[in-house]
């Protein structure tokens, strides 16, 4: 069975500083990893998604990386704003299922 | 726009009773997932369905029924069975392993 741990499960840095989150997931045989960023009260948007192929992927101030091998990967926050505040889900995807991890809750402070 | 809509927002349960809760989306995915999201855990799968007219079990079947008559509809009944049904309720739909699934903005469901 996948499990996927994310840590810290809290974390708060003041503004302009890159923040750096971890995943981790038991099972290597995955197809993909997804990064997701979730509002309070709000659904899921996908941040990246990461195919098993691949190593690294960006999109703006964004970057993920993936290292299968180990079983982690790492999502890179440059130049962090308050709005960047919410929690960020990491999910690895075996076949048809995604499982998730608890999520990191960030704070920027202003 | 695409996207999918779960309505309501917010459902109070009584005592004894089924209620449904509704997902719909027009990004014209062929698998639709529910997810039961509670304070401090990852999300768990519920069911989910690969195509129309069938459906799986996910983790945390048990109390909980689907339907998938349509490709755009999957509805998600929570029944009497289900004890501990308060907690937040997000769908979410995708095509293929290799594409990301994509999430409604949930329905809160709390217990009267």
């Amino acid at each position: 069975k996948q499990e996927v741990t994310q840590i810290p499960a809290a974390l708060s840095v003041p503004e302009g500083e890159n923040l750096v989150l971890n995943c981790s997931f038991t099972d290597s045989a995955i197809y993909n990893l997804q990064w997701f960023r979730q509002d309070p009260g709000k659904g899921l948007t996908s941040l990246l998604l990461i195919q098993s192929s691949q190593r690294e992927q960006t999109s703006g101030r964004l970057n993920a990386s993936l290292d299968k091998s180990s079983g982690r990967s790492t999502l890179y926050i440059a130049a962090s704003q308050p709005g960047d505040s919410a929690t960020y889900l990491c999910a690895a995807r075996n076949d048809y299922k995604l499982s998730f991890g608890a999520g990191t809750t960030v704070t920027v402070r202003a | 726009d695409g996207g999918i809509t779960q309505s309501p927002k917010y459902l109070f349960r009584k005592e004894g009773q089924n209620v449904t809760l509704s997902c719909e989306q027009n990004l014209n995915h062929d698998a639709m997932y529910w997810y039961r999201q509670d304070p401090g855990q990852g999300l768990r799968l519920i069911y989910y369905s690969q195509i129309v007219n069938d459906f799986q079990k996910g983790d945390i079947a048990e109390g909980y029924s689907v339907s998938r008559e349509k490709k755009e509809s999957f509805p998600l009944t929570v029944t009497s069975a289900q004890k501990n049904p308060t907690a937040f309720y997000l769908c979410a739909s995708g095509q293929g392993r290799n594409q990301p699934q994509h999430f409604g903005d949930g329905t809160r469901l709390s217990i009267l």
